[in-house]
């Protein structure tokens, strides 16, 4: 069956950085793209950008250009979210989803905290 | 971007009964190519969003025919029926239709 399976929750520091994985399985990693959602604390979803699994090429939503960068290891079939110089508005859960948001990650909790 | 409003924010329902929920598009969500991509998600407490309804009217895998979708153009609508208390959460539309994807800010479902 289908999965994506993403990192544990993150506690961080300000202007640290974090990692987020997303493991697919299931399917054919590289035949479909891979969306990134946030999810503020009691807030709603924020499309964050995607990822082109073939050729790996980022595409960033504008609120997310700059600190946020999208990669892929593709031999592991696994994406990764990192996010650069981190500030306490970046507390939230990501979310990997499918192209097409079909399926969805667990989602990683990263608290932002001094 | 396309901005999604969800009505209600909340509502109440008895198991059994029956409810719907609104979203509206500020922009037409048809496709040059025919299609409508309005999508339905629900997540439920402590989970991500799962894929309920997909272009406008169709179930998901596993999806049971209880929810239904409907509307077109910038006017759409998620009823489901016969409510369980599984169907507990928020649910979310979402447009695909535009770059990029936006999401309603959600109505939450709470059983009686």
């Amino acid at each position: 069956q289908i999965q994506l399976v993403q990192s544990g929750p993150e506690l961080k520091k300000p202007g640290e950085s974090v990692k987020i994985s997303c493991k697919a399985s299931g399917y054919t990693f590289t035949n479909y793209g891979m969306y990134w959602v946030k999810q503020a604390p009691g807030q709603g979803l924020q499309y964050m950008g995607w990822i082109n699994t073939e050729t790996g090429k980022p595409t960033y939503a504008d609120d997310f250009k700059g600190r946020f960068v999208f990669f892929l290891e593709t031999s592991a079939s696994t994406a990764y979210l990192q996010i650069n110089n981190l500030k306490n508005e970046d507390m939230a859960t990501y979310f990997c989803a499918r192209r097409g948001f079909d399926y969805w990650g667990q989602g990683v909790m990263v608290t932002v905290s001094s | 971007d396309v901005v999604m409003t969800q009505t209600p924010v909340s509502l109440s329902v008895s198991l059994g009964g029956q409810v719907s929920i609104s979203c509206r598009s500020s922009q037409s969500l048809v496709h040059n190519n025919g299609n409508t991509y309005l999508s339905w998600y629900l997540q439920k407490p402590g989970q991500s969003p799962q894929l309920l309804i997909y272009k406008v009217s169709n179930r998901f895998s596993g999806i049971s025919d209880r929810f239904s979708g409907s509307g077109s153009g910038t006017d759409l609508t998620l009823k489901i029926s016969r409510v369980e208390p599984d169907d507990l959460g928020v649910y979310y539309c979402g447009q695909g239709t535009q770059y990029p994807p936006t999401f309603g800010s959600g109505t939450k479902l709470e059983i009686k």
